[in-house]
C-alpha cells in the first residue's frame, strides 16, 4: 500500500518571501503521478500541480514548482512570491498507473502573513 | 453543470440515524470518488464508480456505509446508524475516465456532525 507523508503541520511565511512544502512516499510501483492540492476554507480540493513519475523535468505552474527526487521519493513544493489569497492547507497526493484512487498526506497549514 | 455539486452542504444528525449524501458530479464524467476528511486530516478514500458500477470500494469503512450511483451521473452516499465516530467532512470528486490525464474536480463537501 502507498503512503505519504507531510512533516510539517504548519508554515508560515511572509507575504513576497518563498515558503517549501516537504512530501514523502512510499511506493513500489514504477509509475504514478503526484499531485499538490490547497484546501482553503470553501472546504473545496483545488489543483495545484501535478508531475508524472516518469517525467524528470520538475513541473512549475506560475509561481508553484516542485522538486520531484525520485530515487528518494520526495516531492516538495515551493511557492514563490508568497501572497496572502496562498494562506490555505495544503496536501500532497500519490496515484498509482490505474488512476482510480488518490492516497492523501496529512496536509501542511500555510499562514502567509501580510 | 460547471462544477461538482454537493448536498446538503451540512447536516447535523442524532446518533443512530440514517444519512444521504448526494453528489452532483461534472456532466459527461464517468468516474466519481468519494473522501472523507476527519477533523484535521487528510482526505481517506472511500469508493470509486466507472460509471454505474464501483469497482474499488475498499475504503469503505464499515457495512453501515453503502454507496450507489445511477444514471452514470447522481451518486447517493448513504450511512446507516450513524455514529459519532462518522462526523467528518464528505468529499466528493469526478473526472474523465481515470484522473490522471485530465484531474479530478471537487465539491465543496458534505460536513456531517452526529450529537
Amino acid at each position: 500500500a502507498q503512503t505519504v507523508t507531510q512533516s510539517q503541520p504548519e508554515m508560515s511565511v511572509q507575504e513576497a518571501e518563498t515558503v517549501t512544502l516537504s512530501c514523502t512516499y512510499d511506493t513500489s510501483e514504477n509509475n504514478y503521478y503526484l499531485f499538490w492540492y490547497k484546501q482553503p476554507p470553501s472546504r473545496q480540493m483545488i489543483l495545484v500541480i501535478r508531475q508524472e513519475a516518469y517525467k524528470q523535468q520538475n513541473a512549475t505552474e506560475n509561481r508553484f514548482s516542485v522538486n520531484f527526487q525520485k530515487a528518494a521519493k520526495s516531492f516538495s513544493l515551493k511557492i514563490s512570491d508568497s501572497q496572502l489569497g496562498d494562506t490555505a492547507m495544503y496536501f500532497c497526493a500519490f496515484s498509482g498507473a490505474a488512476g482510480n484512487k488518490l492516497t492523501f498526506g496529512g496536509g501542511t497549514r500555510v499562514l502567509v502573513k501580510p | 453543470g460547471a462544477g461538482v455539486s454537493q448536498s446538503p452542504s451540512n447536516k447535523v444528525t442524532e446518533k443512530g440515524k440514517d444519512v444521504e449524501l448526494r453528489c452532483d458530479p461534472i456532466s459527461g464524467h464517468t468516474a466519481l470518488y468519494w473522501y472523507r476528511q476527519s477533523l484535521g486530516q487528510g482526505l481517506e478514500f472511500l469508493i470509486y464508480f466507472q460509471g454505474n458500477s464501483a469497482p474499488d470500494k475498499s475504503g469503505l469503512p464499515s457495512d453501515r456505509f453503502s454507496a450507489e450511483r445511477t444514471g452514470g451521473s447522481v451518486s447517493t452516499l448513504t450511512i446507516q446508524r450513524t455514529q459519532q465516530e462518522d462526523s467528518a467532512v464528505y468529499l466528493c470528486a469526478s473526472s474523465l475516465a481515470g484522473g490522471l490525464d485530465y484531474g479530478y474536480t471537487f465539491g465543496s463537501g458534505t460536513r456531517l456532525t452526529v450529537v
